[in-house]
């Protein structure tokens, strides 16, 4: 069965440094892989996806995630945070049986401090 | 149009009333889905349907019944609910079932059970 973890619950950083929010999936096969970003009361936006082309993935609003098959990872980037990237952010996998389903990390809230 | 629309934005019901939420996509997405969210929590998958058909309930209250009447519409019928049941509602659409799709998610409605 797929599974995802979110190593951190919270991160905070100041506006202008990177940013880092590190996944860990478990998949018995090669996974699709998301993070998506939501912002307080609104629904849900994706960030990037990854399914098994390049493992360097690129996403809107600068971040970038890589995909490393031998850590089981697929952490989240952005060089230079910014005030409005402060919000919830989820690591997904979707369901191996293509059953429409994903799995979502327990989420990590960013804080960009000023 | 990438946009799932989700109304009303907010919702506040007595447990002895019957409300209706409404979701629509014009993307020609064929899979369409309810989640519920809890403050601080990632959403969980209530309902899935599959050329309008259901295909996935996740065991959900008999107090909860979806319909989907076309390609493009997607309702969530509410009646007798509980305050336990006050959460976020998510709608999302993706063009089929595989796994490789990507959920596209509507700003969701704040339902309030008094």
């Amino acid at each position: 069965a797929q599974s995802v973890t979110q190593l951190d619950s919270h991160v905070s950083v100041s506006e202008g440094t990177p940013v880092l929010l590190r996944c860990n999936y478990s998949s018995s096969y090669s996974p699709s892989l998301f993070w998506y970003v939501q912002h307080p009361n609104k629904g849900l936006q994706l960030l990037l996806k990854y399914t098994s082309a390049a493992t360097l993935v690129k996403g809107i609003n600068g971040f970038e995630a890589e995909f490393k098959k031998s850590e089981t990872s697929f952490h989240l980037t952005k060089p230079s945070a910014h005030m409005s990237d402060a919000a919830e952010y989820f690591c997904v996998v979707s369901d191996a049986s293509n059953t429409g389903k994903l799995i979502f990390g327990q989420g990590t809230t960013l804080q960009v401090k000023p | 149009d990438t946009e799932v629309t989700q109304t009303p934005k907010h919702l506040v019901m007595g447990m002895t009333n019957k409300k209706s939420l409404k979701c629509e996509q014009h993307m020609g997405h064929r899979a369409m889905y309810w989640y519920k969210q809890k403050a601080k929590k990632p959403p969980e998958l209530m309902f899935v349907y599959s050329y309008e058909k259901l295909s996935i309930n996740e065991s959900v209250p008999s107090r909860f019944s979806p319909e989907c009447p076309n390609s493009s519409l997607l309702n969530l019928h509410l009646h007798a609910l509980q305050p336990e049941d006050s959460a976020l509602y998510l709608c999302a659409s993706s063009q089929d079932l595989l796994g490789t799709r990507i959920a596209f998610f509507g700003q969701g409605t704040r339902l309030t059970v008094v």
